[in-house]
């Protein structure tokens, strides 16, 4: 398995709802990372995962939680999203935290904060 | 200070030749990877060629070949033999190891190729 499964595709959600995204991949990568990319721009770090640690939070509002339940799984938390929040959120992986053998993405999830 | 430049926004290219994609970079970090990755309208992220900054030799995957000069801090992606397929978006990044290996991309080219 060499691929990175980002579910779901779409997501529509109103600022008041909680929704959840969710990430997995089985290659046995030991570090994830969440992208935020708006359209037609290049994709933005927002968090890392490193042996199932926070290693890199890069100042993300706190209506976007992070969580990594097991070296295979990364989700992202939402709440009281506002519709600037609307973008692709791409996840990916590498085998070690240095990227030392490159990065695989996940085909992202569509957001749309309404 | 931006670290990764593509100054090319959008791109044409004749189906069956070659395009060239620039990109320079920036980094006082001896030890550095360059990836370049296509986007097409799907959104999936596809991973085409690295180039570490200790490689002797231009990375090369296919169709796709990297154009790396050191000195002058560009790492340039050549595609030849163009297909339809190819239209899309292209990013550079760079990853360095003194920012925590963070990937950082440049703003992209967008590429069409023409029949």
């Amino acid at each position: 398995d060499t691929e990175v499964t980002q579910t779901p595709k779409h997501l529509v959600m109103g600022m008041t709802n909680k929704k959840s995204l969710k990430c997995e991949q089985h290659m046995g990568h030991r570090a994830m990372y969440w992208y935020k990319q708006k359209a037609k721009k290049p994709p933005e770090l927002m968090f890392v995962y490193s042996y199932e640690k926070l290693s890199i939070n890069e100042s993300v509002p706190s209506r976007f939680s992070p969580e990594c339940p097991n070296s295979s799984l990364l989700n992202l938390h939402l709440h009281a999203l506002q519709p600037e929040d609307s973008a692709l959120y791409l996840c990916a992986s590498s085998q070690d935290d240095a990227g030392t053998y490159g990065y695989t993405f996940g085909s992202g999830t569509r957001l749309t904060v309404v | 200070a931006q670290k990764i430049t593509q100054t090319q926004p959008g791109m044409f290219v004749q189906e069956k030749e070659a395009v060239t994609l620039d990109c320079t970079y920036d980094t006082s970090d001896p030890s550095y990877g360059l990836f370049w990755y296509k986007q097409p309208s799907s959104g999936e992220m596809i991973f085409l060629i690295y180039q570490g900054s200790y490689d002797q030799q231009n990375a090369t995957e296919g169709r796709y070949s990297l154009n790396f000069q050191k000195a002058r801090k560009s790492a340039n992606l050549v595609i030849s033999a163009s297909q339809l397929g190819d239209s899309a978006m292209y990013f550079c990044a760079m990853r360095e190891p003194e920012y925590g290996n963070k990937l950082v991309f440049g703003a992209g080219t967008i590429l069409r190729v023409k029949s």
